[in-house]
């Protein structure tokens, strides 16, 4: 079993759609999670960050995390345009070593 | 906003030759990480490095790999003997102490090995 999976996707919403993503994985040691975006030949940059279980709310992005079935989401409300983007998830045990997950592409067609 | 710059930004390199990948951290930064990407893979931790030395690598991080921080700016990457998967994304990060939600990332290094 992969350490963290993530369905590559790719996934195509209408603007205004909501947009979930989700990740499993496998180490119950991973106490950090992360969500990041990433454009075509960037870096990945840092959308939404959780410590253990619970959820998050910034602006229209909303993250969730499920310990006890090793399940994390991010939920993009209002989606635009501008979403469009590959989404990593990523973890970690301690606060440093990050584990990505292969990254769902999204396209929020206008 | 301060950032993580890279260089060169695409290399393309004999099979075999030595490369070295630059990075200029954030300038108050003291943890800096590299990573990579095959094309259509996973972000994959290859190392971090702190106080000057090695905190963690991971098992891609072989003797053909070594990290340096030559000067009180510059954080390298040198591969000795390149090979052909090694081609891939590379991308430095820094961060200004532990903490996940502090890394920042570079926008990358593509080095394609032929």
């Amino acid at each position: 079993q992969k350490e963290v999976e993530q369905d590559p996707g790719p996934l195509s919403v209408p603007e205004g759609a909501i947009v979930s993503l989700n990740c499993t994985y496998s180490n119950s040691a991973f106490q950090y999670f992360m969500w990041y975006r990433q454009y075509s030949r960037k870096g990945p940059e840092l959308l939404m960050y959780t410590y253990s279980s619970g959820n998050k709310e910034d602006g229209r992005f909303t993250a969730q995390v499920d310990k006890s079935s090793k399940y994390i989401s991010l939920f993009i409300r209002d989606s635009q345009p501008s979403d469009s983007a590959t989404y990593l998830c990523a973890m970690s045990r301690n606060d440093y070593k990050l584990s990505f997950g292969a990254g769902t592409t999204v396209t929020v067609r206008a | 906003e301060p950032e993580v710059t890279q260089t060169p930004s695409h290399q393309v390199t004999q099979m075999g030759q030595e490369v070295i990948l630059r990075c200029v951290p954030i300038s108050n930064h003291l943890y800096f990480y590299w990573y990579r990407q095959i094309l259509g893979q996973k972000v994959e931790f290859l190392v971090s490095f702190y106080n000057n030395e090695i905190s963690e690598k991971s098992e891609i991080f072989d003797d053909q790999f070594s990290v340096e921080r030559p000067d009180g700016s510059n954080f390298t990457l040198k591969i000795r003997s390149t090979k052909l998967e090694d081609s891939a994304m590379y991308f430095c990060a820094s961060s200004a102490g532990t903490g996940v939600n502090t890394i920042y990332f570079g926008e990358g290094s593509w080095l394609t090995v032929v």
